[in-house]
């Protein structure tokens, strides 16, 4: 069972705040990435991490910002949320080791902008 | 053309039934496919791992490869209540082993 976990599991909040979303997994994986899914439709990654103060925007365009400044955890920042951000935002992790490439993800974080 | 194609359905079946996922890829360097399964507000978790060259069963749980047709297959035998989730297939994405593309995923609802 994969140990990666993300707070708060759902957010409402109003146009305009700062949120960060919590990412962390204690299975010690160099490779973290944020992805956004809509209610029905496929993943997009909108942010990846490689390793310790590495960190790629995604293939989807995203206002977020993320930060890797410990193995173990990767946050998602959003300096002004708007309605547009809602969404559902999965953390994942992916281990360096040769071979299985398997991504584990955390239960998610549903956030509503109002 | 996206590299990975999924029906998203959604499909409804009987309890018992024998259920049929699909996906269809571009690129044929894909050396392994993945099949999550993700439940209702849940995160995806990894169902089956296959290597392109074969076939894998898993209990109830069957993942094919057809290589020359660029298709991937996910049987479920008897289908149970359980399964009701959206299946998503997904491979390594555009010559990187550390990035995955995802189909859409096909919704599956096993009525009792």
């Amino acid at each position: 069972e994969a140990d990666i976990y993300q707070t708060p599991r759902y957010l409402v909040i109003g146009t305009g705040k700062k949120i960060t979303l919590e990412c962390s997994q204690t299975m010690g994986h160099d490779k973290m990435y944020w992805y956004q899914q809509d209610p029905g439709m496929e993943l997009h990654l909108i942010h990846y991490s490689y390793g310790v103060n590495s960190t790629e925007k995604g293939d989807l365009s995203s206002e977020s910002t993320v930060s890797r400044i410990r193995t173990e955890h990767f946050p998602l920042t959003l300096e002004s949320a708007r309605p547009s951000h809602t969404s559902q935002y999965l953390c994942a992790s992916q281990t360096s080791g040769r071979g299985k490439n398997i991504q584990y993800f955390g239960a998610g974080t549903r956030l509503s902008v109002l | 053309q996206k590299e990975v194609e999924q029906d998203p359905g959604p499909l409804s079946v009987p309890e018992g039934a024998i259920v049929s996922l699909n996906c269809t890829y571009s690129n044929s360097a894909f050396q392994y496919f993945m099949w999550y399964r993700q439940y209702s507000r849940k995160g995806p978790e990894l169902l089956m791992y296959t290597y392109s060259s074969g076939n894998k069963e898993d209990g109830r749980f069957t993942a094919q490869v057809d290589k020359s047709s660029k298709y991937i297959s996910l049987f479920i035998r008897d289908s149970q209540p359980s399964d009701s989730a959206t299946y998503l297939c997904a491979m390594p994405s555009g010559g990187s082993n550390y990035k995955l593309t995802f189909g859409k995923g096909t919704l599956l609802t096993v009525n009792p």
